[in-house]
């Protein structure tokens, strides 16, 4: 399983963008990088996934590096609703998804 | 199309008794998994399950947990005889398919167990 490293937390201003970064140097070629996001005291969601090209979608952009080491969720404009722990998670065929640390994110009115 | 659903809730148990935690997949999928996080912590696989087998349990216990899943209704994860390291947040997700790396699976909203 490819290990993921994500910052611990990030903060954020209603109304502006976020960026929000995970390192998956160890991945391989056939892993799909998924991002889920757990609102507090909520089950995880889905939030997006892609293999090599950038994603978008209503939620939010998915932006790939071109060697796939490394990728980075964009929320385009921050709302409160979108304080979460986010987690970025490479996945290859299996179905199980592991959950590492995740990054905080706090988004201020 | 109703999400998935657990019940109950909220569950306390004494020590030594059993924990019975149900999942209602959405409507169409045949693909259920139950992960637990333990409080402080970050979210870990437990098992999956397509109706009436078990595909991947490498994340259960080995001794006092069990999951089914009936070819008829929910599926059910059981705790024998509970610790109080066993209060955690379990959550169920269903998906359509499985054996993929890019499927979505969608979560509950997890029940909290609390052992006294």
């Amino acid at each position: 399983d490819a290990k993921t490293t994500q910052p611990n937390s990030m903060e954020s201003n209603e109304e502006e963008p976020v960026h929000l970064p995970c390192n998956h140097s160890t991945i391989s070629g056939t892993d799909y990088i998924h991002w889920y996001r757990q609102l507090p005291s909520q089950g995880p969601e889905y939030v997006i996934h892609g293999l090599t090209s950038n994603v978008n979608n209503r939620m939010a952009s998915l932006a790939i590096a071109e060697d796939r080491k490394s990728s980075t969720l964009i929320l385009h404009r921050a709302t409160l609703r979108d304080a979460a722990v986010y987690y970025c998670i490479p996945r290859n065929n299996t179905d199980k998804l592991i959950f590492g640390t995740g990054t905080r994110l706090q988004v201020f009115p | 199309n109703a999400g998935v659903m657990q019940n109950p809730r909220h569950l306390v148990r004494r020590r030594g008794q059993e924990a019975r935690l149900r999942c209602s997949p959405m409507k169409g999928h045949s693909h259920v998994y139950w992960y637990r996080q333990l409080p402080e912590e970050g979210l870990k696989f437990m098992v999956y399950l397509q109706k009436e087998n078990i595909i991947d349990e490498s994340g259960m216990p080995k001794e006092r947990f069990s999951a089914e899943f009936p070819k008829e209704g929910p599926s059910i994860l059981r705790i024998q005889q509970v610790v109080r390291g066993d209060s955690a947040a379990y959550f169920c997700a269903s998906s359509p398919i499985g054996g993929t790396g890019y499927n979505e699976q969608f979560f509950g909203p997890g029940t909290r167990l609390t052992v006294l």
